[in-house]
């Protein structure tokens, strides 16, 4: 049962326009998502999150939406840059849960 | 300071032999996670540790998957008897809080365990 979902196994954007990845989930009990990006041979890093609480959250050229009734989440990148090419995973949690469920990543690529 | 670590970095054994995977966690965390990324697929969740005890070990895939930690800090992952199918990248990650709000998890780069 997949309860984080990411449905675009890869984009691809030019340089200077927005990247916007997507994320779907099915358990209306997680109150906590957030995104990481991950290079090849390096483990996942940490972007952005966004609690239940707000349905915006933004730092710098990314900005993370929240859509509860829809279930659904994005990442938006703004403008996009090559260095933003990375494998980009959703995941999503409740609130000192314990473990937390990943999505199936997004590959972005980004063209100069 | 040091991220996690993860050793070793890469792991070829022979099917039915035992592996141990070693991760240092960033100091002072104390919730550990395990997870796997077999080819082409996410992130998969193995199992939770908060201080030395594990409260949630069910995405551990069969008996043969174990996994301890010592003194809040080391932890390993034995896999006994590996089969083909266990091949992927194990990845460890530390929080300073479980997983909490401003807390996110910190990942090593990675343990790429291939059975032949």
């Amino acid at each position: 049962d997949q309860q984080v979902k990411q449905n675009s196994p890869s984009l691809s954007v030019q340089e200077g326009r927005i990247s916007i990845l997507n994320c779907d989930y099915t358990n209306s009990m997680f109150d906590y998502f957030l995104w990481y990006k991950k290079y090849p041979a390096e483990g996942p890093t940490f972007l952005i999150s966004i609690s239940s609480i707000k349905d915006k959250n933004e730092d710098g050229r990314f900005t993370v939406f929240l859509n509860k009734s829809a279930k659904h989440l994005s990442l938006h990148i703004v403008p996009s840059q090559p260095g933003d090419s990375a494998v980009y995973f959703c995941a999503a949690n409740k609130l000192l849960g314990g473990k937390l469920i990943f999505g199936q990543g997004t590959e972005l690529s980004v063209k100069p | 300071g040091a991220g996690v670590s993860q050793s070793p970095s890469n792991k070829v054994t022979e099917k039915g032999k035992d592996v141990e995977l070693r991760c240092d966690p960033i100091s002072g965390h104390t919730a550990l996670y395990w997870y796997r990324q077999s080819l082409g697929q996410g992130l998969e969740f193995l199992i939770y540790f908060q201080g030395n005890s594990a409260p949630d070990k069910s995405g551990l895939p069969s008996d043969r998957f174990s996994a301890e930690r010592t003194g809040g800090s080391v932890s390993t992952l034995t896999i006994q008897r590996t089969q083909q199918e266990d091949s992927a990248v194990y990845l460890c990650a530390s929080s300073l809080a479980g997983t909490a709000y401003n807390s996110p998890l910190h990942f090593g780069n990675g343990t790429r365990l291939t059975v032949t």
